[in-house]
């Protein structure tokens, strides 16, 4: 069976501070991995996908970065924190290409910066 | 661009009641795919239910939702409500199979009271 692990499960950083969540998915080879992101009172929209290791394309620019260093890794991290970086960040794998397939999620991160 | 709606953010039922969740969407793409995710308290969210053709009911766990394409919308239902039902409600798009993003609505806070 697949499993997903996502950490930390919540972080309170300051303004200006680095930051790096991350998740690992075991049992499934080559993932399309996801991360989602909720911002207090709004809707979980994605911010980057990669198909395959060292790929990583950005959907939504928040002065993050995201990368694949392997094929059952995705990083998110920033080097300075912004207030609006708050929320709630969720890591996502499908096991094939396509808004057809059904999302599985990590337990998420809870992010306040303050 | 695609959205989806869930008018109620949160929704407070007393066991055995009916539950009905709304969701409506908008997409410029014939063949939508709609989705209810569920997010359990301390769990990762996972998948409820998956659209089927337009007008077919789909089931899961006691839970029913009907893609209508007319009315662009697809509401979860179930008989009665139970206490474990206590849960935030997601209603997605997967608008395209060309690629892999699910569009979400800002999700219903279902509240079950005894």
């Amino acid at each position: 069976a697949q499993t997903i692990h996502q950490w930390p499960v919540a972080e309170i950083k300051a303004v200006g501070s680095p930051l790096s969540l991350g998740c690992t998915i075991k049992g499934k080879s080559s993932p399309n991995l996801y991360w989602y992101w909720q911002a207090t009172g709004g809707t979980l929209q994605q911010l980057f996908y990669s198909i395959t290791v060292g790929q990583v394309e950005s959907v939504v620019q928040l002065n993050l970065s995201a990368s694949r260093p392997k094929d059952d890794q995705f990083i998110l991290s920033t080097e300075k924190l912004l207030l609006s970086h708050s929320g709630f960040y969720l890591c996502a794998w499908s096991p094939d290409w396509g808004s057809q397939n059904t999302l599985y999620f990590g337990a998420g991160t809870r992010l306040s910066v303050l | 661009g695609d959205s989806v709606t869930q008018k109620e953010g949160l929704v407070t039922l007393t066991e055995g009641l009916p539950v009905m969740l709304n969701c409506t969407y908008q997409t410029i793409y014939s063949n939508a795919f709609l989705f209810w995710y569920v997010h359990y308290l301390n769990e990762s969210p996972r998948l409820l239910l998956k659209s089927s053709t337009d007008n077919k009911r789909t089931e899961h766990q006691g839970f029913h939702a009907t893609l209508h394409k007319s009315s662009s919308s697809f509401h979860l239902q179930k008989s009665s409500a139970q206490l474990s039902d206590s849960a935030l409600y997601y209603c997605a798009l997967g608008a395209s199979s060309s690629f892999s993003k699910l569009v979400f609505g800002q999700g219903t806070s279902l509240s079950v009271v005894p």
